[in-house]
Order: C-alpha cells, then sequence, then structure tokens
C-alpha cells in the first residue's frame, strides 16, 4: 500500500462546479496535512495545510480532514478553468520536519469552460 | 523578496556521466530540501539540509549526495548517471522552525540519454 493516495484522475468538472479531491493515507502517526497545486512544467505550490480534524476554509477552497479514517480532502468551489492543474496531496509524518513529505501522485484536474 | 532559484534549468546528461544541481533558498530561509520528480508522479523526498549537514535521507541510494554552504544555498549531486535519473529535480527551502511552507524552485530537468 502505497503511503499516500490520489486519484490520478483526469477529473473533469463544468466552470462553475464543486471540484472534490480525495487522498488517503496509511500511517496513522501522521501529522500534518497539504495540498499543493502544480501547473504543468510548473513547480508546487501550497494552497492548504491543516493539521487538526474538520474543516478549514480559504476562500474557494475547503480542506477536510478526517484521522480516524486516515483521510484528507480538498474542495474546489466555483471551479474557474484557471484551477486546471494537477493537485497533490502531501503528508509530514510524527518525526519529519516540515522539508520531509511525503507526496501521493496527484490528481489532474481540469475545468471546462 | 528573490524566492528559491535553481539552476540551471534544464540539462541534458549521458548515463555514466555526473551532474551537480544547484539551489539559492528564499531570503530568510536556511533550510533545504531537494526532491526528485518523475513524469507522472509526485515529488519524492531526497534529503533535507541544515547548518551545512544532512539531516534527514530519503530512499534514495549514495550516489546522490548534496552540501550545504555557509550562505545556505546548496548543491545536489548525482554520480553514475542512470536513465531512470531522468526527472524534475526540485528544491525547496523553509525556516528553522518547521512550520513555514516550504517553498519551491522551479526546477531543474535532468534528461539522462
Amino acid at each position: 500500500q502505497k503511503e499516500v493516495e490520489q486519484n490520478s484522475g483526469p477529473l473533469s468538472v463544468p466552470e462553475g462546479a464543486i471540484a472534490s479531491l480525495n487522498c488517503t493515507y496509511s500511517d496513522r502517526v501522521s501529522q500534518s496535512f497539504f495540498w499543493y497545486r502544480q501547473y504543468s512544467g510548473k513547480s508546487p505550490e501550497l494552497i492548504m495545510s491543516i493539521y487538526s480534524n474538520g474543516d478549514k476554509e480559504d476562500g474557494r477552497f475547503t480542506a477536510q480532514l478526517n484521522k480516524a479514517s486516515q483521510y484528507v480532502s480538498l474542495l474546489i468551489r466555483d471551479s474557474q478553468p484557471s484551477d486546471s492543474a494537477t493537485y497533490l496531496c502531501a503528508v509530514n509524518k510524527l518525526g519529519g520536519s516540515q522539508g520531509n513529505l511525503i507526496f501521493g501522485k496527484g490528481t489532474k484536474l481540469s475545468v471546462k469552460p | 523578496d528573490a524566492g528559491v532559484t535553481q539552476s540551471p534549468t534544464h540539462l541534458i546528461k549521458t548515463r555514466g556521466q555526473q551532474v551537480t544541481l544547484r539551489c539559492s533558498p528564499k531570503s530568510g530561509h536556511d533550510t533545504v530540501s531537494w526532491y526528485q520528480q518523475a513524469l507522472g508522479q509526485g515529488p519524492q523526498f531526497i534529503f533535507q539540509y541544515y547548518e551545512e549537514e544532512e539531516r534527514q535521507r530519503g530512499n534514495f541510494p549514495d550516489r546522490f549526495s548534496g552540501h550545504q554552504f555557509p550562505n545556505y544555498s546548496s548543491e545536489l549531486n548525482v554520480n553514475a548517471l542512470l536513465l531512470g535519473d531522468s526527472a524534475l529535480y526540485l528544491c525547496a527551502s523553509s525556516d528553522r522552525t518547521g512550520h513555514s511552507p516550504l517553498h519551491f524552485g522551479n526546477g531543474t530537468r535532468l534528461t539522462v540519454t
């Protein structure tokens, strides 16, 4: 079992819809959870971080964490074509520094005008 | 405010050769992490440097080595290049508190022929 798993997609949603991206992780002692956005040919860019169970909202983005189910998700409301990118879920394990993240393969999101 | 800068942007090498990639961290950051991102995969942690020492290391062979200089900049060296080393190499910086988000550079695209 991979440490961090994501559906590779592509996930296609119409403009204005809600995009839902999911991620599961295998290590129960994982502490910190991150969502990065990566445009084709570019470097990853942090869009959300979440550390405790529940929801965290930032503009059109909401991260949800359920440690009991070892599940973290990202919701993008009012999706725009500019949101089309690969979304990477990353986990920081207990004892791991901030710089040592375990990434999933990423989910490719396509927002159709 | 200069972000993370990496050089070169692209590099083509032959199997068996050696390569050196360079990274300057974001202003105010003193910790540098290196990642390898193969096509269609998420970034994979290689190692992290802090106070000119390797602090953590991922599952990479000894052919991968690094260095950090007093000005916090860093180098990644790969010896005896294999075709499988072809990837995007990402440098990320953070501060010593471990609480700042990772800032990624634009990466070096290495092609081994």
